[in-house]
């Protein structure tokens, strides 16, 4: 099993582009989220999925939008791209809501000059 | 704002040494666990304990939980090189255990 698989690894954004995050998880579970890192700080919720077909704001939504697409991929859409959402992207997932741990990806470094 | 807060920010020791974590929360919570982050990987998952336990191991580690105080210690014994990284605390809100919140994370370095 591959587990939490996230692409690009990297990416390099002008002020205004927009990019897609991609995740995809291959342990049936439920609920899907993503993160995002700044240095030296914890991991903030931007948007997370309970269930397919459902998604939820986080602690840090704006300027972010999300697809689930089906039970295994949970896409994150930067529409206009900000400095100030330079950061490590994180996807994780859990088989249900609370309660369970969260299997994270790899992470994805974003910087938008 | 964040729910658990890691203390001390940053910990430095020798190799053999014990290094002793605490996190803080606000809210009650049914679980809280316990996450290590090598530098530029994901967070990996280590213990979870919950709301009715009061302490738990695993191998090296050892967790506590005082609901009362709203407190959690993660405590590594023997420590090694390859336990220097970053520990989170993640406790999922009660009111809607879809989400679960991460503080800052205390930085461990263990000197060989």
């Amino acid at each position: 099993n591959a587990g939490v698989t996230q692409t690009p690894k990297f990416q390099v954004l002008k002020t205004g582009q927009s990019m897609t995050l991609q995740c995809a998880q291959d342990m049936n579970h439920n609920s899907m989220y993503w993160y995002r890192q700044d240095p030296g700080m914890g991991l903030r919720l931007i948007y997370y999925s309970a269930s397919e077909g459902t998604t939820d704001k986080g602690e840090v939504p704006n300027g972010y939008n999300v697809s689930r697409l089906n039970k295994r991929e949970f896409s994150l859409r930067l529409e206009s791209a900000a400095p100030s959402q330079t950061s490590v992207y994180f996807c994780a997932s859990t088989m249900g809501r609370g309660g369970y741990e969260q299997y994270f990806g790899p992470g994805t470094r974003l910087t938008v000059t | 704002s964040q729910q658990g807060e890691e203390d001390p920010q940053a910990l430095s020791i020798q190799e053999g040494e014990n290094a002793t974590m605490n996190c803080s929360y606000k809210t009650s919570i049914n679980n809280l666990q316990w996450y290590r982050q090598n530098s530029g990987r994901g967070l990996v998952h280590l213990i979870l304990i919950r709301s009715n336990e009061r302490e738990k191991h695993s191998g090296r580690l050892r967790v506590t939980l005082d609901t009362s105080k709203k407190s959690s210690s993660l405590l590594i014994t023997a420590s090694r090189a390859a336990d220097t990284a970053s520990y989170f605390c993640a406790t999922p809100l009660k009111v809607d255990a879809g989400k679960s919140t991460f503080g800052d994370g205390t930085t461990l370095t263990v000197k060989p």
